[in-house]
């Protein structure tokens, strides 16, 4: 029974590059939530999605920062062009259809950009 | 602009003893609330959660208290035991907002002492 999955769980990138975030959910849970949380700061949320579709984005910056939830495979956050204000902890969530609320989180991936 | 606070970063508590988690909110649209348990290097796992229809759920040794003219929500662990020491989230969201991800609060850091 395999809980939510991310990789990696470290990465280090040199500002300017690009970062992937993996996301696999929970088995049988078809929505994928990314939070980010900054040092000394609460999870804040950025993107919800199902597959195949992004249900709400409200809380994604405009620029960099992408994410996908395709029909194979895991969800994807992608940050482009990475300043070391993106150094952070990212994390996916998942849900199952009829009951958002009780989100299911992964171990987080922790970004740092050098 | 915190909607949802948490104002203590840190609690210490004696094992055996009540620990009482605060948490604060100011978007009186929320109308779901959540704790979320942290430790370092996991991500945050669900605990209990209450609807605004209700003021009071309890499971095991967690209860959670909702007063809403106060806006106010506080978490209850008794008795308190030294592996609940960790990173306690308050969480909300607005069932009627249309979909999107939880509010978190900053955190507070329980310290159960022997």
């Amino acid at each position: 029974n395999a809980g939510v999955m991310q990789n990696p769980r470290h990465l280090v990138r040199r500002r300017g590059q690009e970062a992937r975030l993996r996301c696999s959910p929970m088995k049988g849970h078809s929505h994928v939530y990314w939070y980010r949380q900054l040092p000394e700061e609460g999870l804040k949320f950025m993107v919800y999605l199902q597959k195949e579709n992004i249900i709400d984005e409200s809380g994604m910056p405009k620029e960099r920062f992408s994410a996908e939830f395709p029909k194979e495979g895991p969800s994807i956050l992608r940050i482009q062009q990475v300043v070391r204000g993106d150094s952070a902890a990212y994390f996916c969530a998942s849900s199952p259809k009829d009951s958002f609320y009780e989100q299911y989180f992964g171990p987080g991936t922790r970004l740092t950009v050098t | 602009d915190q909607q949802v606070k948490q104002n203590s970063p840190s609690l210490s508590v004696q094992e055996g003893r009540i620990s009482i988690l605060n948490c604060d909110y100011t978007n009186s649209m929320f109308d779901y609330f959540l704790w979320y348990k942290k430790y370092p290097a996991e991500g945050p796992t669900f605990l209990i959660s209450i609807s605004s229809i209700k003021d009071k759920n309890e499971d095991g040794r967690f209860t959670v208290f909702l007063n809403k003219s106060a806006k106010h929500l506080s978490l209850h662990i008794v008795p308190s035991q030294p592996g609940d020491s960790a990173v306690y989230f308050c969480a909300a969201d607005n069932s009627g907002g249309g979909a999107d991800g939880l509010t978190f609060g900053k955190g507070t850091h329980l310290i159960i002492q022997p």
